[in-house]
């Protein structure tokens, strides 16, 4: 496509409830990055992918978060048993590999998720 | 690991007056330095980036950017700001090592009339 496309746009959902984040990146793009933003807060690093594999993995909050990425295309986000606290924006970026690690990242509108 | 950070949650500016916005970084080796915008319920945009060469880096919208190695700062600057300059700033570093990018707390710009 021609840009990061992610869905749903907007997730309400009951305290307890799984979700799955879906993000397409830019056709081509092997790295591939999800970010947390809070209402008031910056960008919290989640999890990048170069292609299938994710190196890190550390920003991942608690066990109760995956991620996983399939043909080095598609990525989907799960968090499992939601908490109130998990009610954020949550953003997938992807960057060529041409453009090594110099390369810009390229944003995706963002998945709205409320916890109820 | 590398990280960043934007001392200033807002900073408020009059339209035609020069603005700058202030990023300090910490990298254990040589750091790529990134600027991106957000606009109300929009994605990030790439404004511009440091990964070689002369200090001050020219990007989009006629903002500039200038990297310090000294003082490990990359401030994003514009000589006249305009009231659509208005937005989330957010300034962000990778390791050359490494291929995460990691992005600061966010600045809020006000431009006024």
């Amino acid at each position: 496509g021609a840009g990061v496309s992610q869905s749903p746009s907007n997730k309400v959902t009951e305290k307890g409830k799984d979700v799955e984040l879906r993000c397409d990146p830019i056709s081509g793009h092997t790295a591939l990055y999800w970010y947390r933003q809070s209402l008031g807060q910056g960008l919290e690093f989640l999890i990048y992918f170069q292609g299938n594999s994710a190196p890190d993995k550390s920003g991942l909050p608690s066990d109760r978060f995956s991620a996983e990425r399939t043909g080095g295309s598609v990525s989907t986000l799960t968090i499992q048993r939601t908490q109130q606290e998990d009610s954020a924006v949550y953003l997938c970026a992807s960057s060529s590999v041409a453009g090594g690690n110099t390369g810009e990242l390229f944003f995706g509108e963002g998945s709205r998720l409320t916890v109820l | 690991a590398q990280s960043v950070a934007q001392p200033e949650d807002q900073v408020n500016v009059a339209e035609g007056n020069p603005l700058t916005v202030k990023c300090t970084y910490s990298v254990s080796g040589n750091p790529y330095l990134f600027w991106y915008v957000q606009y109300p319920n929009r994605g990030l945009q790439f404004l511009l980036k440091y990964i070689t060469g002369d200090n001050l880096v020219k990007g989009s919208y006629g903002f500039e950017a200038e990297f310090n190695k000294s003082q490990t700062s990359f401030h994003l600057k514009k000589p006249s700001a305009l009231v659509s300059d208005s937005a989330l700033y957010f300034c962000a570093v990778r390791d050359r090592a490494r291929n995460d990018m990691r992005f600061g707390a966010g600045t809020r710009l006000t431009v006024k009339p």
